[in-house]
């Protein structure tokens, strides 16, 4: 069952924009996590946020995590036609990871 | 080493067939998982290994067997495949803690595309 829903679930920007995602979630958990993924390629981890943690940096990413209102947010800053792509916030609780539906990122070029 | 290799990357199969995916990792972790991801949808957990012992099915029928050989390898064995059973299934893996709640970062492999006819 799917814990994670992602909002919007397609979502296009021009290169330079900002991007945001958002993921709410139902239960308690350990950590939530994004990932990418390229059309029918595997999965990359991108940032875990941990339920003590409120916010975190790496690299044009930054998610923040609500454990009060359960959601968190992904922003990716000055987009690149590189960053096209599925990306998934996943739960991790019970020694597992539980994926959302997936937000649709197109940055035009 | 942080690559998770996965074979073949195709297979096309029949529903009376038997094949096996192979997955493979060298980099000391301890968890290793299977999912099955349908055309735009979420990756579906289907089995868990902690320390090569299955800890989690998710009520995947037994026409899926995995089988962890050793720590490196996770395999999993197809026999009677339906037509709806076509995904790309996904290999990953992470750390693992058998003492905690380990659903740390997992790392995946390029998945192998079935189609079952």
């Amino acid at each position: 069952s799917q814990q994670g829903e992602e909002d919007p679930q397609a979502l296009s920007i021009q290169e330079g924009e900002n991007a945001t995602m958002n993921c709410s979630y139902k239960t308690s958990i350990n950590n939530l996590q994004w990932y990418r993924q390229n059309s029918g390629r595997g999965l990359v981890h991108l940032i875990l946020i941990r339920s003590n943690e409120r916010e975190k940096h790496s690299g044009r990413l930054r998610v923040t995590l609500d454990t009060s209102k359960k959601s968190s947010s992904l922003l990716i800053t000055a987009s690149r036609a590189a960053d096209t792509a599925s990306y998934f916030c996943a739960t991790g609780a019970n020694s597992k990871l539980t994926f959302g539906k997936g937000i649709t990122l197109s940055v035009r070029p | 080493d942080t690559e998770v290799t996965q074979t073949p990357k195709h297979l096309v199969m029949g529903m009376t067939n038997k094949k096996s995916l192979k997955c493979e990792q060298h980099m000391g972790h301890r968890a290793m998982y299977w999912y099955k991801q349908k055309a735009k949808k979420p990756p579906e957990l289907m089995f868990v290994y902690s320390y090569e012992k299955l800890s989690i099915n998710e009520s995947v029928p037994s026409r899926f067997s995995p089988e962890c050989p050793n720590s490196s390898l996770l395999n999993l064995h197809l026999h009677a495949l339906q037509p709806e059973d076509s995904a790309l299934y996904l290999c990953a893996s992470s750390q693992g803690n058998w003492y905690r709640d380990s659903s740390d970062t997992q790392y995946f492999g390029p998945g192998t595309r079935l189609t079952v006819l």
